[in-house]
């Protein structure tokens, strides 16, 4: 395994711009998550795919928030005309079907909205 | 929905033992987790206790569990300099919850030699 991988790793955008964010999870992982993390908090969850299904959108998830998983194996996070509130770390984690209690963490994509 | 509460602070000296302790409020949580974080890192799950357990060890690491008090305490025996990070306790509700932990605001661990 690989891990789970995320890209890109940092983003800087102006406002108003629309940002793409994709998460590869772990070979086989059926579970795919999307958390945010801001400056100085713990992550807050935003939404959640079982294969390809989207099963939990949190009220943190704006209109301007969309999330695909197609093929039920990568992800991405979408962010239509960004805010400078959107400034945060965009973390992706994954868990398998045996184990889904256990979820692993890719290394985050940092967006700045200028 | 679930408030967890945690120092944001602890500093020890390496070789010390370290506790990170733990608050949270949904009793219904069923899988407690402990996770770790470094600087522009992403998280690495340390160790999780379900529900029914009050102790778990796991090598250098002890986690206590008092459901009563909703109480979670992380121990870390012989800290070393390596484990200088964000520390942050995760209560979720199990598959009930879909498995997805609600995060505290996470403890910094300064270890200084």
């Amino acid at each position: 395994d690989t891990g789970v991988s995320q890209d890109p790793r940092h983003k800087i955008t102006k406002r108003g711009q629309n940002v793409t964010f994709r998460c590869d999870p772990i070979s086989e992982h059926n579970r795919l998550y999307w958390y945010r993390q801001t400056l100085g908090q713990g992550p807050e969850f935003l939404t959640y795919f079982q294969n390809e299904a989207q099963l939990e959108k949190s009220r943190l998830l704006s209109d301007r928030f969309s999330a695909e998983r197609p093929k039920g194996s990568f992800s991405t996070l979408e962010i239509q005309r960004t805010e400078q509130g959107d400034s945060a770390m965009y973390l992706c984690a994954s868990s398998s079907t045996r184990r889904q209690e256990t979820q692993y963490f890719g290394p985050g994509t940092r967006l700045l909205v200028l | 929905g679930e408030d967890v509460e945690q120092s944001l602070f602890l500093s020890v000296r390496e070789g010390d033992s370290s506790v990170i302790n733990c608050t949270y409020t949904d009793s219904s949580s069923t899988y407690l987790y402990w996770y770790k974080q470094e600087p522009g890192a992403g998280l690495q799950l340390l160790t999780y206790i379900f529900s029914n357990m009050d102790m778990k060890q796991d090598q250098r690491l002890t986690v206590l569990l008092n459901k009563k008090d909703k109480h979670l305490s992380l121990r870390i025996a012989d800290t070393q300099t390596g484990d200088s990070a964000i520390y942050f306790c995760a209560p979720s509700r199990g598959p009930g919850g879909s498995y997805i932990p609600t995060f505290g605001r996470g403890t910094s661990l300064i270890v200084h030699p």
